[in-house]
């Protein structure tokens, strides 16, 4: 079964600091692996994913992730964070299955920016 | 550009009462899925539809159902509502088949249910 962890609940960084929120996959075949972020009482909006080529994926709103194979990791960074962009990160693996495809989510982390 | 839209956004019902939640896909797409997320949980997937047909099912109890119209528009139906019934539920959306690997999904705000 494909799924993803996410070792931190919480994580705090100053506004102008690099932040880092972690991934890990556990995924048969090639990973399909993909970052979102929640809003107090909003949609899940998509970051930006890994399905093949470079290891370093650029998003939305100034975010990237990592892609490492060896390390079975896909942590999503940002050079300087905002404190907008406090909210909930979920990291997400597909998994396909007949017709469509499903997303199996982390359990989430809380990101604080602080002034 | 047009979202996913969900209605209605709130909902309260009463234990064993019945809620119906509704779905509007991005024009175009044809693919539909439905996620549960818990106070403070991770989303979890219930169920996805493709051209109007059943394509996936996750962990949705047999109280539920679902279906696609032929709008491509989705609904949930939900009987004999229980209090751990309450959640987000979310209604994402995608184009293509499943080897359509660019295909990410597409999510709405969510409808709230909160039952008493």
């Amino acid at each position: 079964a494909q799924s993803v962890a996410q070792p931190e609940d919480q994580v705090k960084v100053a506004e102008g600091n690099p932040l880092t929120v972690k991934c890990t996959y556990s995924v048969s075949g090639n990973p399909y692996l993909f970052w979102y972020v929640q809003y107090p009482n909003r949609g899940l909006q998509f970051l930006l994913k890994y399905i093949t080529g470079d290891n370093l994926v650029k998003g939305s709103y100034g975010f990237e992730a990592e892609f490492n194979k060896s390390q079975t990791s896909f942590h999503l960074k940002k050079p300087s964070a905002l404190v907008s962009d406090s909210a909930l990160y979920f990291c997400a693996v597909r998994s396909f299955a007949g017709t469509a495809s499903k997303l199996t989510f982390g359990t989430g982390t809380r990101l604080q920016v602080t002034l | 550009a047009a979202g996913v839209i969900q209605s209605p956004r709130h909902l309260i019902k009463e234990k064993r009462e019945t809620a119906t939640l509704k779905c509007y896909p991005i024009p175009r797409h044809d693919t539909v899925y439905w996620y549960q997320q818990g106070p403070g949980q991770d989303p979890q997937f219930l169920i996805s539809f493709y051209e109007k047909m059943q394509s996936d099912k996750g962990s949705i109890p047999d109280r539920f159902s679902a279906q696609q119209f032929s709008d491509y528009h989705s609904e949930l139906n939900m009987s004999s509502l229980e209090l751990g019934d309450s959640a987000l539920y979310f209604c994402a959306s995608s184009s293509g088949l499943a080897g359509g690997m660019n295909n990410e999904q597409f999510f709405g705000p969510g409808t709230r249910l909160t039952v008493l």
